[in-house]
């Protein structure tokens, strides 16, 4: 056990929808980073943010938008999903800049 | 720009053989590099880290890997595979600044163990 939890484990939707994901880091880590592995693609990092401020930026649609709250928990937002966005989205956190420690994920379905 | 190459998509060792996946980065610093082991339906988890001093590193389950500059490469050597050791296996490069550390991946290599 990593220490970050992520929510919902799964999750099936249709196209056009918007989804929310949830992590909170492990307890004490000021940063969560958000990667999506998909099987084209593979681990893509997406987006940073370091005690609720955006700090670094990836391969992140501009349909995509993620955020932190002031207990450190993140969201990360998914809007007008395609099939495309099926994928298994990874939150971490670290006190950088120091090692990573990754959620079990949510596989995310878009039909 | 920053890469991370892991040359072998796919192994297959038998139970009890040693084991080396190979990893190369490109990095225009002195990297932070990782590895991380993903079993089936899981998360990330971390083997072991390279951030600086020896070049030989030690981590779980058995594992360690060598830091070349010379030759860019971060390998990953256990001496002898266990059945369980099968999934997939990541090297990471990470940027080392104070407060980014956003993680660039290879592209995975599949472990297989054959009894």
């Amino acid at each position: 056990d990593s220490g970050v939890t992520q929510t919902p484990k799964h999750l099936i939707t249709a196209t056009g929808q918007r989804v929310t994901l949830r992590c909170s880091p492990r307890s004490g880590d000021l940063s969560v980073y958000w990667y999506q592995q998909s099987l084209d693609q593979g681990l893509q990092f997406l987006i940073q943010y370091y005690n609720g401020e955006e700090r670094a930026k990836g391969n992140i649609l501009e349909r995509f938008s993620a955020q932190q709250f002031p207990d450190l928990h993140s969201e990360l937002n998914l809007s007008s999903l395609e099939l495309g966005d099926s994928a298994l989205y990874f939150c971490a956190s670290s006190t950088p800049p120091y090692e990573q420690y990754f959620g079990p994920g949510t596989r995310l379905t878009v039909t | 720009a920053q890469s991370v190459t892991q040359p072998d998509i796919h192994i297959t060792v038998s139970e009890g053989a040693s084991l080396e996946l190979r990893c190369n980065y490109s990095y225009g610093a002195t990297p932070y590099l990782f590895w991380y082991v993903q079993s089936p339906g899981q998360g990330l988890q971390l083997l072991l880290k390279y951030f600086s001093g020896d070049t030989l590193v030690q981590g779980i389950k058995g594992f360690e890997a060598e830091f070349k500059r010379s030759q860019s490469s971060f390998n990953l050597r256990k001496p002898s595979v266990h059945w369980s050791d099968a999934a997939e296996y990541f090297c990471a490069v990470g940027h080392g600044s104070s407060n980014t550390g956003k993680l660039i991946f290879g592209q995975g290599t599949t472990l297989q163990v054959k009894p």
